[in-house]
C-alpha cells in the first residue's frame, strides 16, 4: 500500500512568518511530487510540482524533496491570512496514472 | 487554462434514485478521475479513466459506475443513490506520461436524503 503522511494540523503561524508543510512517502519508486491548496468549500487547486532532489521556487512558495529521506516539503515564506486553507500532497509513482493523496494539513495564518 | 467542468455545484437527491455526475475538460487529457471527498478521510478515488471506453476502479468503486464515450467527458453514476453517498464529488483529469499534474474541476455537494 503506497501511502503519503502528513500532519493533519492544524498548523498555525502569524502573519509574516515562514509556515512549513511536510510529507513523506513510502514508495520509493516516486518521481513526481506535487503540492495542492484547498480552501474551504472549494477544489483542490495545484500550486507547485517538484521532480527532483533540492528546492524549487516559486514566489513566496519554494518545495523542497529529498527522495534519499523520502520526504517533500513546502515552505510559505511572508505568510498571509489569505494562504490560510489546507495544504495536500501528492505522490506520483513511476507508470502510474493515478497520484496517491496525503490526508492534508490545515494551516491557518493568523492576522 | 485547464478548464474541467463539473455540470452541478450542488444537488439533491433522493435514496434509490439513480444519480449522473458530469465531468467535462476541454485540455484533450487522457486521462480523467472521480473522487469523493469526506471530512477527515480526504481524497479517495472512486475509478479513473485513461482512455475513452475504458476504465480502472479505484479505492472505494462499491456502488458507483462510470461511463466514458467520449474523451472529454468522464460520467459517474450511482445506480441506488444511499445516504451514506451524500459526499462532495471531485472530478480531475490530467495527461498521461509522469509528471503530470491533475486539474480539478469545481466539485459536486451531493445530498442524498
Amino acid at each position: 500500500q503506497k501511502e503519503v503522511e502528513q500532519n493533519s494540523g492544524p498548523l498555525s503561524v502569524p502573519e509574516g512568518a515562514i509556515a512549513s508543510l511536510n510529507c513523506t512517502y513510502s514508495d520509493r519508486v516516486s518521481q513526481s511530487f506535487f503540492w495542492y491548496r484547498q480552501y474551504s468549500g472549494k477544489s483542490p487547486e495545484l500550486i507547485m510540482s517538484i521532480y527532483s532532489n533540492g528546492d524549487k521556487e516559486d514566489g513566496r512558495f519554494t518545495a523542497q524533496l529529498n527522495k534519499a529521506s523520502q520526504y517533500v516539503s513546502l515552505l510559505i515564506r511572508d505568510s498571509q491570512p489569505s494562504d490560510s486553507a489546507t495544504y495536500l500532497c501528492a505522490v506520483k509513482s513511476g507508470s502510474a496514472r493515478q497520484l496517491t493523496f496525503g490526508s492534508g494539513t490545515q494551516l491557518t495564518v493568523l492576522p | 487554462d485547464v478548464k474541467v467542468t463539473q455540470s452541478s455545484r450542488y444537488l439533491v437527491k433522493r435514496t434509490g434514485e439513480k444519480v449522473f455526475l458530469e465531468c467535462v475538460q476541454d485540455m484533450d487529457h487522457e486521462n480523467m478521475f472521480w473522487y469523493r471527498q469526506d471530512p477527515g478521510l480526504g481524497l479517495r478515488l472512486i475509478y479513473f479513466s485513461y482512455d475513452v471506453k475504458m476504465k480502472e476502479k479505484g479505492d472505494i468503486p462499491e456502488g458507483y459506475s462510470v461511463s466514458r464515450e467520449k474523451k472529454e467527458r468522464f460520467s459517474l453514476i450511482l445506480e441506488s443513490a444511499s445516504t451514506n453517498q451524500t459526499s462532495m464529488y471531485l472530478c480531475a483529469s490530467s495527461f498521461s506520461g509522469s509528471g503530470q499534474p491533475q486539474h480539478f474541476g469545481d466539485g459536486t455537494r451531493l445530498s442524498i436524503l
